[in-house]
């Protein structure tokens, strides 16, 4: 299995410009996690989704972050308009139900805005 | 809510040494899950070590063991014959057993060990 995917590796925008990050779970895998890491916050739970509903958004810092899961292997991070205090790596995860089994994490995705 | 809380931002050790890095945590329930990643330089998060709540005894996974400690709310990480390849910012993660709780993992805020040779 290649594991958890996450695209862009790296990402340098402008502030004020729409930043998509996407992620792809590890096939059979019915949840999946968005983190934010900053070295002010460190990990942070932003939204997670079972069975490609969202369950719980409350870690999304504003409305200019969004998130979506149109289908199980696919989900995407939007950020929408940037600013440079959203610079910070994204983590996708994805994890089976009911097992004690990890959080598979991906390898992240490092956004820079200026 | 639970809280992880790791109170060494930074530890050192030298090459084949023991070093135990410490956590603690905070919570109502009885039962839940408790686990440490390691994030190397690559930042990819790698699950080093898992814990049930309801085992008494501690998870060990060749040279990384734990030490539980339910009633104290400790969760400390020991690695022991340290190499140059453990160094890493490693983090503890707390995760309710709880069905309403989904997967959610609360993490601490990271401690960085560094091997010196």
């Amino acid at each position: 299995d290649a594991g958890v995917i996450q695209s862009p590796r790296h990402e340098v925008t402008e502030m004020g410009q729409e930043v998509t990050l996407r992620c792809k779970p590890i096939s059979g895998h019915d949840y999946l996690f968005w983190y934010r890491q900053t070295m002010m916050r460190g990990l942070e739970l932003l939204i997670y989704f079972n069975n490609n509903v969202p369950i719980d958004d409350s870690g999304m810092p504003e409305d200019r972050f969004s998130a979506k899961m149109p289908n199980a292997s696919f989900s995407t991070l939007k950020i929408q308009p940037s600013e440079p205090r959203d610079s910070a790596v994204y983590f996708c995860a994805s994890s089976l139900r009911y097992r004690v089994n990890e959080q598979f994490f991906g390898p992240g995705t490092r956004l820079t805005v200026l | 809510a639970q809280t992880v809380t790791q109170s060494q931002p930074e530890m050192s050790v030298q090459e084949a040494e023991t070093v135990t890095l410490s956590c603690t945590y905070d919570t109502s329930e009885s039962d839940y899950y408790l686990f440490w990643y390691k994030q190397p330089p690559s930042r990819q998060m790698i699950l080093v070590i898992r814990q049930e709540a309801y085992k008494q005894q501690n998870a060990t996974e060749n040279r990384f063991s734990v030490n539980f400690q339910k009633a104290a709310k400790s969760f400390s990480l020991k690695i022991s014959d340290s190499q140059l390849g453990d160094a890493a910012m490693y983090f503890c993660a707390y995760r309710s057993a709880s069905r309403n709780a989904g997967n959610m993992l609360t993490f601490g805020g990271g401690t960085r060990l560094m091997v010196k040779p």
